[in-house]
């Protein structure tokens, strides 16, 4: 069964930083590409940034580029999202997804707020 | 970037009754190998997003066949033929022929 568990969430004040994690079960995940996609809540959905396999090459929204890394670990089949300086626009829940087929994990809150 | 405009905002349905979501592309979603990228999701409340629909028309596994989705270029419908309670939440529709994957902005569905 596949399985995404994303971690790392909480309360951050503006312009700090958060690393979420993502742990992944059930397919070979240095096979896929992966991605984080975000939902505020006003309930809009953007998606984030993608990974290639062996994390050679990445891609951001604008939105987040500059500020927010993606990167993973195959050894340990973990996807993460570093994010940095970060605003109250950055407040969202945050998915770990595979692309293919589309599985989504549940999610992880994060809120940006002093 | 690819803007997607989705109609209506909300949806109020009768049990087994139809239902039909439209979403517009600012621009053209087919891709340069002749596929079109564009997808469907449902969220219920309180849950992930699930793919019903990728491919314009192509059912993800385990969707049941009432629903449908349809269309070409810019313009595309998911449709619903009879609605069940379990079908409640918000649609959205999502394109993956352009980066950045955007969204619709959303149409919540609700029981009449």
């Amino acid at each position: 069964e596949v399985q995404l568990v994303e971690s790392g969430g909480g309360l951050v004040q503006p312009g700090g930083s958060l690393r979420l994690s993502c742990a992944v079960s059930g397919f070979n995940f240095s096979n896929y590409w992966m991605s984080w996609v975000r939902q505020t809540p006003e309930k809009r959905l953007e998606w984030v940034a993608n990974i290639n396999k062996d994390g050679s090459d990445t891609f951001y929204v604008d939105s987040v580029t500059g500020r927010f890394t993606i990167s993973r670990d195959n050894a340990k089949n973990s996807l993460y999202l570093q994010m940095k300086a970060v605003s109250a626009e950055d407040t969202a829940i945050y998915y770990c997804v595979r692309p293919v087929s589309a599985y989504w994990g549940r999610g992880v809150l994060v809120t940006v707020s002093s | 970037d690819a803007v997607l405009t989705q109609s209506p905002l909300s949806l109020s349905v009768t049990l087994g009754q139809p239902a039909s979501i439209s979403c517009r592309s600012s621009q053209s979603l087919l891709y340069s190998n002749g596929n079109i990228h564009l997808s469907w999701f449902h969220q219920r409340p309180g849950q992930s997003p699930r793919r019903l629909i990728y491919e314009v028309s192509k059912r993800n596994s385990g969707v049941p066949d009432r629903f449908s989705g349809s269309g070409s270029g810019t313009d595309f419908t998911l449709k619903i033929s009879k609605v069940e309670a379990e079908d409640v939440g918000i649609y959205y529709c999502m394109q993956g022929t352009f980066w950045p994957n955007t969204f619709g902005g959303g149409t919540r569905l609700e029981i009449k």
